[in-house]
């Protein structure tokens, strides 16, 4: 398997536009979570699916951002308008099965809003 | 709330030397516990778990113990390389709802 895919890897965009950032989780995961990794703050849970139902948004950080998960290998995170404060870069992970098992990560998306 | 809180870094070592990065939680219940280690320019991947109290675990010499009486979970490695140098991260996934949360990282410097 390729493992998770995400697109694109780097993104610049101004201030204003909408933002779209894509991720292919391995086939027969059943979870799948979008993260924010920042100096000051880390990483961040912004979002998580499971069997493609989302379960807990309490980290996204505002309205502007959604995300979606249409199938089982397919999701997106949308931002809109972006603001340069969301300049980051997003991971999306996605495991099989339950809590004890292993999230395997993307390469990440570089976000720069100017 | 569930949450993980690592020692603040940047760590900066000597090849050879003892590492200790500290990871303590708060969860309900009986959380599963993870170490991560992200190289640069690269995505996190699994470095160890434990999924019990008093479980160790262990790869590629670092080692972790999960300790419910002190809700930790350190990370050791008794001598370490230039080739550690890394970001670790501290996780735990909760069997109640099935997420995973980090810790903010610790960054790790090794100088031969």
């Amino acid at each position: 398997d390729a493992g998770v895919i995400q697109s694109p890897r780097h993104e610049v965009t101004e201030m204003g536009q909408e933002v779209t950032l894509r991720c292919k989780p391995i086939s027969g995961h059943n979870s799948l979570f979008w993260y924010r990794q920042t100096m000051m703050r880390g990483l961040e849970l912004l979002i998580y699916f499971n069997n493609n139902v989302p379960i807990d948004d309490s980290g996204m950080p505002e309205d502007r951002f959604s995300a979606k998960m249409p199938n089982a290998s397919f999701s997106t995170l949308k931002i809109q308008p972006s603001e340069p404060r969301d300049s980051a870069v997003y991971f999306c992970a996605s495991r099989q099965g339950q809590s004890n098992t292993e999230a395997f990560f993307g390469q990440g998306t570089r976000l720069t809003v100017v | 709330g569930n949450s993980v809180t690592q020692m603040e870094g940047p760590v900066t070592l000597s090849e050879e030397a003892f590492l200790t990065i500290n990871c303590t939680y708060t969860a309900t219940g009986y959380p599963s516990l993870f170490w991560y280690v992200q190289y640069p320019g690269e995505g996190l991947q699994l470095l160890l778990k434990a999924t019990k109290a008093d479980d160790k675990g262990s790869n590629k010499g670092f080692e972790a113990t999960y300790r419910k009486e002190t809700t930790s979970f350190h990370l050791e490695k008794g001598s370490v390389q230039v080739s550690d140098s890394a970001v670790y991260f501290c996780a735990l996934s909760r069997v109640e709802n099935n997420d995973m949360r980090f810790g903010a990282g610790t960054r790790l410097t090794v100088k031969p």
